[in-house]
């Protein structure tokens, strides 16, 4: 049972243009949700993280967007570059569970210069 | 250099033989996690250890096992492999049981043939 949907799998933007990449989930009991950038031939690195109890978060060029209700995450890249040609994962957590992610099945961004 | 070690970072191996695998924490974390990522299944929860203790388990094969050390590194056992167990395994560590990202060690790229 996937618990954490992402979507789109794959997502080509030009050099200066805005990602978006899409979380669904469906445990209400998470309450933990981080972003995690991963380069070929490397693990997964983590970039940005919220709680439910903010709506947004940003970092640099990156924002997290949050709607409770809906049980939806986001992740919007701003001015993307070539250097973030990567896979993203979304994921989520409850507290109780010690801290175990469960992972979306990641989007592959190209950003074309 | 995230500070997690994993160890070998490529094995290759025939059916039905057991290999190890090995990860030393980053410096001061003392819970270990063990991924294994798929192209078909995404990043998978193995199990998770905190100071040598079994804390929270996934979907992790009976063929499978692990075990965390007093120095705090472990390791993943995988026996009498398969075909379709050929994957990356990653490692990753966290300071404790609560809200925090992980940091994941580079991956072993186990391939069984």
């Amino acid at each position: 049972q996937q618990q954490v949907k992402q979507s789109p799998q794959s997502l080509i933007v030009q050099k200066g243009g805005i990602s978006i990449i899409n979380c669904a989930y469906e445990n209400t009991a998470f309450d933990y949700f981080p972003w995690y950038q991963q380069f070929p031939g490397k693990g997964p690195a983590l970039l940005i993280a919220i709680r439910p109890d903010v709506s947004e978060k940003k970092e640099g060029r990156f924002t997290i967007s949050f709607n409770k209700s809906a049980k939806q995450f986001s992740l919007h890249i701003m001015d993307s570059q070539p250097g973030d040609s990567a896979t993203y994962f979304c994921a989520a957590s409850p507290v109780a569970a010690g801290n175990k992610l469960t992972f979306g099945g990641g989007t592959r961004v190209l950003v074309k210069p | 250099d995230s500070g997690v070690t994993q160890t070998p970072k490529h094995l290759i191996t025939a059916t039905g033989q057991r290999v190890t695998l090995r990860c030393s924490p980053r410096s001061g974390d003392l819970s270990v996690y063990w991924y294994q990522q798929s192209l078909d299944q995404g990043l998978q929860f193995l199990i998770q250890y905190y100071n040598g203790e079994e804390r929270a388990k996934g979907n992790i094969l009976e063929r499978f096992s692990a075990q965390q050390f007093p120095d705090l590194h472990s390791e993943l056992n995988l026996s009498s492999l398969e075909l379709g167990d050929s994957a990356l395994y990653f490692c990753a560590s966290s300071a404790g049981q609560g809200l925090g990202g992980y940091t994941f060690g580079s991956g072993t790229r186990l391939t069984v043939v």
